[in-house]
């Protein structure tokens, strides 16, 4: 079946640094890929819609100059999350849309200190 | 948007069937709907999703209400790998919003 991939699976950092998380379909090519944030006990968030060569499209509420996404290739997004604050903590979820179907990426957990 | 209700949470025996609702009383005629389910640290799953008729596979059954503002998730023979949190989503992967989903707890 159709695979996701995520790195890191999981990442520390420091408060005011520049994380990065990459999303790649490994089988398939994605036209369309998606962002979610999960904090504990919580359902999945929708942030953004991320489309192959065009903008991505923001939820209401998410701060795209904080939360930068580049989907440059069929097989790539990623997701930058800037100046990153100890609230950004979470666990981030891609997932690429292919024949009607969603496949979900293993997710990276976040933890700024 | 179609939203979906669940209940919060639900407890099974192992090896017993569970039966897991989702109402959709708003749903479109072109409408899919979906489940996937969760387990603890992970990306979601996919499960199954239908349109009208009932679907089955490996995994669970999906039966749709004739009038299709509800359906069930079945699980035949719950496992303690079964526990996790399922959602019903409609319009996915169009229309990417979870729900609150059900927590399902198996015990053995």
């Amino acid at each position: 079946g159709a695979v996701v991939s995520q790195h890191p699976s999981w990442v520390i950092c420091k408060s005011g640094t520049s994380v990065k998380i990459e999303c790649r379909s490994l089988d398939f090519q994605a036209t369309t890929m998606f962002w979610y944030r999960q904090f504990p006990k919580q359902s999945l968030m929708l942030m953004a819609t991320s489309n192959e060569g065009s903008k991505a499209t923001y939820e209401q509420g998410v701060e795209k100059d904080k939360f930068l996404i580049n989907h440059a290739s069929l097989t790539l997004s990623t997701l930058t999350v800037t100046s990153a604050h100890p609230e950004d903590s979470s666990f981030y979820i891609c997932s690429a849309k292919r024949t009607g179907r969603g496949f979900f990426g293993p997710g990276t957990r976040l933890t700024v200190l | 948007d179609a939203k979906t209700t669940q209940p919060n949470s639900m407890e099974s025996n192992e090896e017993e069937p569970v039966h897991l609702p989702c109402n959709h009383s708003t749903i479109s005629g072109t409408d899919y709907i979906h489940w996937y389910r969760q387990l603890p640290s992970q990306g979601p799953e996919y499960v199954i999703h239908g349109l009208t008729s009932n679907v089955n596979n490996r995994m669970a059954s999906l039966a749709i209400a004739e009038d299709r503002k509800s359906s069930t998730l079945i699980l035949h023979r719950a496992t303690l790998r079964d526990a996790a949190v399922y959602y019903c989503i409609l319009r996915y992967p169009n229309d990417m919003r979870f729900g609150a989903g059900t927590r399902l707890t198996v015990k053995p």
